[in-house]
């Protein structure tokens, strides 16, 4: 069983929008809990890194949470662009061990 | 950020034949590289991870013959898929973590794509 779970699967929202992605986790202990942007037929992208000590790190127009009580984190993207077209990936580090969980990605589509 | 570059960004290739990937750190030396699989709308799958000077570390289930991994230095590592075959076809991706200057961060490369006729 994935360790990182990501939903919704995809979505679709309008330029302009905001939208949240989840990420619901069970690795433990862990070291941080990232999220990667990946573009289609390229690598990941590191858009936040969070330690089990903070709640939120933004990045521009994305903002990310951590819970690590509930081991929960979403990612929110404001006034979306044409450009955020993507997959978003949750991906969380032991802290025991150099192998990174990913999750299986939540794919975002912007349309005009 | 640190860079990381793949060479070839695609490669299509008879099956039986051999194709290799290059994964080089542009401004940092990684200790560790990790190559990934992705196929469609899938996520990434750890295939082995090499430590330069090194033998590398495969996966449970992935053929230590068939992928072939070298990391001669601490800015390149190889992957070599021997006798390819059509099921072989997917997105291959190298990471590099810099021996923990920046933490335990990985950093991505932008992929291969490998198309097996």
């Amino acid at each position: 069983k994935n360790q990182v779970e990501q939903s919704p699967q995809s979505l679709i929202i309008l330029e302009g929008k905001n939208c949240t992605l989840q990420c619901n986790y069970t690795v433990s202990p862990f070291s941080n809990l990232r999220w990667y942007k990946q573009d289609t037929g390229r690598g990941p992208v590191s858009l936040t890194i969070m330690t089990f000590s903070e709640n939120t790190k933004s990045n521009g127009r994305y903002t990310a949470t951590l819970d690590a009580d509930t081991k929960q984190s979403s990612l929110h993207i404001t006034a979306s662009q044409l450009s955020d077209s993507a997959s978003y990936i949750c991906v969380v580090s032991p802290s025991n061990d150099y192998k990174l969980s990913f999750g299986a990605g939540t794919t975002v589509t912007v349309r005009a | 950020g640190a860079v990381v570059s793949q060479h070839p960004s695609w490669v299509i290739c008879k099956s039986g034949t051999s194709v290799k990937i290059e994964c080089r750190s542009l401004d940092f030396q990684a200790t560790t590289m990790f190559w990934y699989r992705q196929f469609p709308k899938q996520s990434l799958m750890l295939m082995a991870t090499s430590n330069e000077g090194s033998k590398a570390t495969y996966e449970q289930g992935v053929e230590k013959d068939k992928f072939l991994i070298n990391h001669a230095s601490l800015t390149l590592s190889t992957l070599t898929v021997t006798s390819a075959h059509p099921e072989d076809s997917s997105f291959y991706i190298c990471s590099a973590r810099d021996g923990g200057v920046s933490g335990d961060e990985q950093f991505f490369g932008p992929g291969t794509r490998l198309t097996v006729l």
